[in-house]
């Protein structure tokens, strides 16, 4: 059974373009999460997405965006890149419950934006 | 506003001693506690985790208690051991009607001297 999984592994950008980054959940699993975690922080919640749709967002501006798939995998679109956005950006996947829920995560992706 | 807070930011220890990781939560409803370790340049690991019907959980070295009231919780690791050696992430599940984040604290580097 996969766990999840992000790609890619690592990315090198310059201030104002764009990055799409990818994540598919763990089998079995329907809500991913994103998250930021800057250099010596804990993970930031950027926002989540069930059945297509953004549920939950933190305080990220619009230049954050995402998408989730019908097969559950979603993207993190980032536009605009700013020297700040350079983090770990880690996916999580869950199963929609009506309480909590175990997040599990995947490897991330460290975006360096120069 | 929802934050969780987190204590010491480092911690050395020697080896065999134990550990102990603080956290605090604001929000009242946060209904689920992880605790995950996190080597460098790897993904948040969960090594436990509490629910708030319960006040205490216990995995050979590592537990964990919660106290509601005072909307405190703490990581407890005994017999050290080198490996142990981490940056350790408390988090506060917050959300409703399935729609759950998790807000993490500020992590807690820990030393194990051998």
């Amino acid at each position: 059974d996969a766990g999840v999984t992000q790609s890619p592994t690592h990315l090198i950008k310059t201030r104002g373009q764009q990055v799409t980054l990818r994540c598919s959940p763990k089998s079995g699993h329907d809500t991913v999460s994103w998250y930021q975690q800057a250099l010596g922080q804990g993970p930031q919640f950027i926002f989540q997405y069930y059945e297509e749709e953004e549920r939950q967002r933190g305080n990220f501006p619009d230049r954050f965006s995402g998408h989730q798939f019908p097969n559950y995998s979603s993207e993190l679109n980032v536009n605009a890149l700013l020297l700040g956005d350079s983090a770990l950006y880690l996916c999580a996947s869950s199963w929609r419950t009506p309480s909590y829920n175990e997040q599990f995560f995947g490897p991330g992706t460290r975006l360096t934006v120069l | 506003g929802e934050n969780v807070e987190q204590h010491p930011s480092t911690l050395s220890v020697q080896e065999g001693d134990s550990a102990v990781i603080k956290c605090t939560y604001s929000d009242s409803a946060s209904n689920y506690f992880p605790w995950y370790k996190q080597e460098l340049g790897k993904r948040p690991q969960l090594i436990i985790d509490i629910r708030s019907n319960v006040g205490e959980k216990k995995d050979q070295r590592i537990a964990v208690t919660l106290n509601k009231t005072a909307k405190h919780f703490s990581l407890h690791i005994t017999e050290t051991q080198p490996e142990d050696s981490a940056v350790y992430f408390c988090a506060a599940s917050v959300g409703f009607s399935g729609t759950y984040k998790y807000i993490f604290g500020t992590g807690t580097r820990l030393k194990v001297l051998a």
